[in-house]
């Protein structure tokens, strides 16, 4: 019931392509689903978030839409770069209040190589 | 500043040495973190600590010993490691009811 599963386990895609990445989960509690871009050596960092009150949150060529029915979400990476080649890792928690912390529950990851 | 800092950045231990990896971050988070990851692997959570209290022990081995000195940081005592603890070693911190979560640059601990 913890898991999120991700696909695929990497991407090639064109210099200006569209990237597309899949996430699925079980556990309908979860109410908050970031994205981190993790490169080589480095630490995740944090990409893009949604809660799941809205479909879709777009911030420059990062979008994530959102389905709640279908408990799935993606992100969508336009006129890809060679530079956003990296791991992407999607992840899903549930917020608590004034209880104990939960933590963040990670996909397997998707290597994306854009290439020129 | 979103920044969690982590010192050393590589370190290479023997297994009868004794070592700490040090997490700071002034982001006024009150809730921190350590991860594990493994190579073409995502972070597999540690330990939790909230308001300085550790709230989640992810069955960690004893070898690994976290300490929150304070609000700002975050360390992880590292005693009689075996080579295959070697990874990189992730701090991270958010706020305690569970919202954005900064990660570090990270530690990566080689034990020979």
């Amino acid at each position: 019931q913890q898991q999120v599963k991700q696909s695929p386990q990497s991407l090639i895609v064109q210099k200006g392509g569209i990237s597309i990445i899949n996430c699925a989960y079980e556990n309908t509690a979860f109410d908050y689903f970031p994205w981190y871009q993790q490169f080589p050596g480095k630490g995740p960092a944090l990409l893009i978030a949604i809660r799941p009150d809205v479909s879709e949150k777009k911030e420059g060529r990062f979008t994530i839409s959102f389905n709640k029915s279908a408990k799935q979400f993606s992100l969508h990476i336009m006129d890809s770069q060679p530079g956003d080649s990296a791991t992407y890792f999607c992840a899903a928690t549930k917020r608590h209040y004034g209880g104990s912390q939960g933590n963040l529950i990670f996909g397997k990851g998707t290597k994306l190589s854009v290439k020129p | 500043d979103t920044e969690v800092t982590q010192t050393p950045k590589h370190l290479v231990m023997g297994m009868t040495n004794k070592k700490s990896l040090k997490c700071e971050q002034h982001m006024g988070h009150r809730a921190m973190y350590w991860y594990k990851q493994k190579a073409k692997k995502p972070p597999e959570l540690m330990f939790v600590y909230s308001y300085e209290k550790l709230s989640i022990n992810e069955s960690v081995p004893s070898r690994f010993s976290p300490e929150c000195p304070n609000s700002s940081l975050l360390n992880l005592h590292l005693h009689a490691l075996q080579p295959e603890d070697s990874a990189l070693y992730l701090c991270a911190s958010s706020q305690p009811w569970g919202s954005e979560a900064f990660f570090g640059q990270g530690t990566r601990l080689t034990v020979v």
